[in-house]
């Protein structure tokens, strides 16, 4: 089954700069890959998609990379702010799948 | 749109019972599916389905069951719980792709906090 990594330790970072999460996954290719912010006690909530074909895409203040050579996602989160704080996960689907599988999750702590 | 709603938000039940968690969602979706997550495992799929009439499982399905008689609804079954199964449980639901792959995202309900004792 597929394997998906993102670092367990918590991201402490100064409010104003860039956050950079990192999704590693193995096996398979994905369709597409998905990134998610969830807040304590409640679901996760969509933040960006990017499929296999792209290697960029932007929204805001997100920027996500995806590199299907080194089977890596980044997600960029630029001019933090405390607001930002919360766990980021990510998810993938392969082709005609219908199942998702996610990584733990990065916890991301923006300090003012 | 009141989106996806689960019930209960807690539950509290003694090794052997069984009970009901209760998902749905009003976005017409085909898709829905049921994670469980536990500290550091974040989410596992436990079962999915992508229309009334037919579901499938995901990585984790034993000791659960699951049925879709309604586009709307989708009830996640515990026959027999057992301490292993003390989760907090997702129910999300998305649109499902024209070749079968969902490139969509996945609205999720606020959670079910099981404690099996």
């Amino acid at each position: 089954s597929q394997k998906i990594e993102q670092n367990s330790e918590a991201l402490n970072i100064q409010e104003g700069k860039t956050a950079t999460l990192t999704c590693n996954y193995t096996n398979y290719s994905p369709a597409y890959l998905q990134w998610y912010r969830q807040d304590p006690g409640r679901g996760p909530v969509f933040l960006l998609l990017i499929r296999e074909n792209e290697k960029e895409k932007r929204k805001e203040r997100l920027k996500v990379t995806f590199d299907t050579t080194l089977k890596q996602s980044l997600f960029h989160i630029t001019a933090s702010q405390p607001a930002d704080s919360a766990t980021y996960l990510c998810a993938l689907e392969k082709y005609n799948f219908n199942k998702f599988y996610f990584g733990s999750g990065t916890k991301l702590n923006v300090k003012p | 749109n009141a989106g996806v709603t689960q019930t209960p938000k807690f539950q509290v039940l003694k090794t052997g019972q069984s009970m009901t968690l209760q998902c749905a969602q009003d976005m017409n979706h085909e898709y829905m599916s049921w994670y469980r997550q536990d500290p550091g495992m974040g989410l596992r799929l436990i079962h999915y389905s992508v229309g009334a009439g037919i579901t499938d499982q995901g990585e984790v399905p034993n000791g659960y069951n699951v049925s879709r008689s309604t586009t709307e609804d989708f009830p996640l079954r515990l026959l027999s719980a057992a301490p292993s199964q003390t989760s907090v449980y997702f129910c999300a639901s998305s649109y499902l792709g024209s070749d079968g792959t969902s490139y969509n995202e996945q609205f999720f309900g606020p959670g079910t906090r099981l404690t099996v004792l």
